[in-house]
């Protein structure tokens, strides 16, 4: 069986503070997807990335960072610089490869990331 | 412009008093599914359906009903609602086959459902 542990559940910062937001997987596949979702407060799902098993290199978008280490089964999401615009719960999931039936999004049960002015 | 739309957006309603929640998606998916959010939990897939007329369990189906009559409807239904079906729901959609299979779910902008 899938699981996706934040063990995070709250993180307040400051305003141009760097936050790490931790995600730990388990997964019996080889093949699997690996993903991030932003939930602002007006309360839609905003997806981010996504990863595939097979690509571990890091990834930079703007002031967003993704770490894929499979060694530790860990995703992490690093924003730099923090704004009051980045205050939401984020999401990290996992889901199957493609070819199962399924294919259900395995979700963690999220961070809330307050940033403060 | 491609989107899943949910309805309603809010619902307060009884104990036991059937509710119907609507999914409809414009891009010709093949997969759709429901999920429902609760704090601390994460969202959770109730049911999906890799097509018209195939319906399966998810991880939390007890209290739920689905159907899949056509391509872009996945309604949810709520046969005899209790408290504990309080929760924020979302319909996701996603191409099942060709290129496109790998690419994420497309969810809905959710729906709030109180059971009182």
């Amino acid at each position: 069986a899938q699981k996706v542990t934040q063990a995070q559940t709250e993180i307040s910062v400051v305003e141009k503070e760097d936050v790490t937001l931790d995600c730990v997987y388990e997964t019996r596949d080889t093949t699997y997807y690996l993903f991030w979702y932003k939930q602002p407060p007006s309360g839609e799902l905003v997806f981010l990335i996504r990863r595939n098993s097979f690509d571990e290199q890091n990834e930079i978008s703007g002031r967003y960072s993704w770490n894929f280490q499979k060694s530790t089964s860990s995703f992490n999401f690093t924003i730099t610089a923090s704004q009051v615009v980045d205050s939401a719960v984020y999401f990290c999931a996992l889901s199957e490869a493609v070819y199962n039936a399924g294919n259900m999004l395995t979700f963690g049960g999220g961070t809330r990331l307050m940033v403060k002015p | 412009e491609a989107q899943v739309t949910q309805n309603p957006r809010y619902l307060i309603t009884v104990t036991g008093k059937k509710l119907t929640v609507t999914c409809s998606q414009n891009m010709n998916h093949e997969y759709m599914s429901w999920y429902r959010q609760d704090p601390g939990l994460g969202l959770r897939q109730i049911y999906y359906s890799m097509n018209v007329e195939v319906t399966d369990k998810g991880d939390v189906p007890e209290g739920y009903k689905v159907s899949r009559k056509e391509k872009r409807n996945f309604p949810l239904i709520l046969e005899s609602p209790s408290p504990n079906q309080t929760s924020l729901y979302f319909c996701a959609s996603r191409p099942r086959q060709g290129s496109e299979m790998n690419q994420p779910q497309h969810f809905g902008d959710g729906t709030r459902l109180s059971i009182l």
